[in-house]
């Protein structure tokens, strides 16, 4: 299986950082990808990793090490729109075929 | 219209009754998804379309689950005899020219809430 765990819940303060981790469990995949979704909405893409190594857009980066089974999403800047589930993703066996985790809602406080 | 088109966006139905919920991609977009999601609970693949290739049905739950794409645009996901735990809201996505390599960024609906009473 492809077992995918990330924390459930992570409170942060506007204008601080926060970094969410996601570990999983594969002997393969395309690549990781993270989305946003804030509540009752749609996913939208954020960000994804094939090579190990870190991305960066803007105020979010994220980062993948395949040996170690390891990706995070680092959030900077904290705004209060970033309040919103956090879903970390592999990408299987087809373009668009994803393994989802549970996702971690952030909360932004003031 | 500018992105991917759900309907209904809320559906109410009876334990055993099927249900029909459709998708609109984004106009030239050549691959469709389904996914549904449970409370609480992430994402699932359920099937994908991919031009005129036959569609990746690896998700589907059980033959209760059908799903049509016709004429390389619109998608049909049908649900016959409704049980109370395919209450979720159902998902779709599209993508534009697929390729090999992997990258693909999906463009999400706003989904179908469905719940089965």
């Amino acid at each position: 299986g492809q077992n995918i765990d990330q924390p459930t819940e992570m409170t942060a303060t506007e204008g601080a950082i926060v970094q969410i981790n996601c570990t999983y469990q594969t002997s393969g995949f395309n690549g990781l990808f993270w989305y946003q979704q804030h509540a009752g909405e749609a996913p939208t893409f954020l960000s994804y990793n094939v090579l190990d190594g870190l991305e960066e857009k803007g105020r979010f980066s994220s980062f993948l090490s395949r040996s170690k089974g390891y990706s995070y999403l680092l959030l900077k800047e904290l705004q209060m729109k970033d309040s919103a589930s956090y879903l970390c993703a592999l990408e299987t066996d087809s373009w668009g075929k994803f393994q989802f985790g549970a996702g971690t809602q952030v909360v932004v406080t003031p | 219209g500018a992105g991917v088109s759900q309907s209904p966006s809320n559906k109410v139905t009876e334990k055993g009754k099927d249900v029909e919920l459709r998708c609109d991609p984004i106009s030239g977009h050549t691959a469709l998804y389904w996914y549904r999601q449970s409370l609480g609970q992430g994402l699932e693949f359920l099937i994908y379309f991919q031009g005129n290739s036959a569609p990746d049905k690896s998700g589907l739950p059980s033959d209760r689950f059908s799903a049509e794409r016709t004429g390389g645009s619109v998608s049909t996901l049908t649900i016959q005899r409704t049980q109370q735990e395919d209450s979720a809201v159902y998902l779709c996505a599209s993508l534009p020219l697929v390729t090999s390599g992997g990258g693909g960024e999906l463009f999400f609906g706003e989904g179908s809430r469905l719940t089965v009473l």
